[in-house]
């Protein structure tokens, strides 16, 4: 079964240092989320994205934060000056559509440790 | 924006009884109700869903319930088994984009 695939597993960074995180999401889908999950909490929307730009973003997901999909594969999360609250577990995900009706398939997600 | 509870937030059962999660979300307008399952450390993954045409839908021990006039729906987990042990969360979606809005989560043990 095709997967979401996210680099690295886990990175630790210096306050204030920008952060970039990978997804490849599934080939052939067409939408893409990137969700976080503080230690023991619930997993939170920061942002989705369709043809080349943000559909919908959520009030955590500030000046700090962008997206991009650079080439035909990849989509990441760019936090520009990390802050020890951005300590968190960041899922990307991807689906099919966007119709509100479609599964959304969660990546392994990347451990962001702030120092 | 949504409001999205589940109940209860612990779950204990013995292995082979029936658990149920119960999620009631605020926006009349959502469509699309999944449910996830997560193990420690390890990605939310889509265990059933159903959509707003439909009252009820079954796989194997699992099944989920809707009603959407009440606002709520429901996880039913049949002849539990040990592996069935992790946090289960409710995210209805209401847009079109399919943002998922998380319910708190649901932390099922099943003792043997």
């Amino acid at each position: 079964e095709p997967e979401v695939t996210q680099t690295p597993s886990h990175q630790v960074t210096q306050m204030g240092q920008e952060v970039i995180l990978r997804c490849v999401p599934i080939s052939n889908h067409l939408y893409f989320y990137w969700y976080r999950q503080i230690l023991g909490q619930k997993v939170e929307f920061l942002v989705s994205f369709y043809n080349n730009e943000i559909s919908e973003k959520s009030e955590i997901f500030d000046d700090q934060f962008s997206v991009e999909r650079p080439d035909g594969s990849n989509f990441t999360l760019k936090i520009r000056s990390t802050k020890l609250e951005d300590s968190a577990m960041y899922f990307c995900a991807s689906s099919s559509t966007g119709v509100g009706n479609q599964p959304q398939h969660f990546g392994d997600g990347t451990r962001l440790s702030i120092l | 924006g949504e409001n999205v509870e589940q109940h209860p937030s612990t779950l204990s059962v013995q292995e082979g009884d029936s658990a149920v999660i119960k999620c009631t979300y605020s926006d009349s307008a959502s469509n699309y109700f999944p449910w996830y399952k997560q193990e420690l450390g390890k990605r939310p993954q889509l265990i059933i869903d159903i959509r707003s045409n439909v009252g009820e839908k079954k796989d194997q021990r699992i099944a989920v319930t809707l009603n959407k006039t009440a606002k709520h729906f429901s996880l039913h987990i049949t002849e539990t088994q040990p592996e069935d042990s992790a946090v289960y969360f409710c995210a209805p979606s209401t847009d079109s984009w399919g943002k998922l809005q998380f319910g708190a989560g649901t932390q099922v043990v099943v003792t043997p």
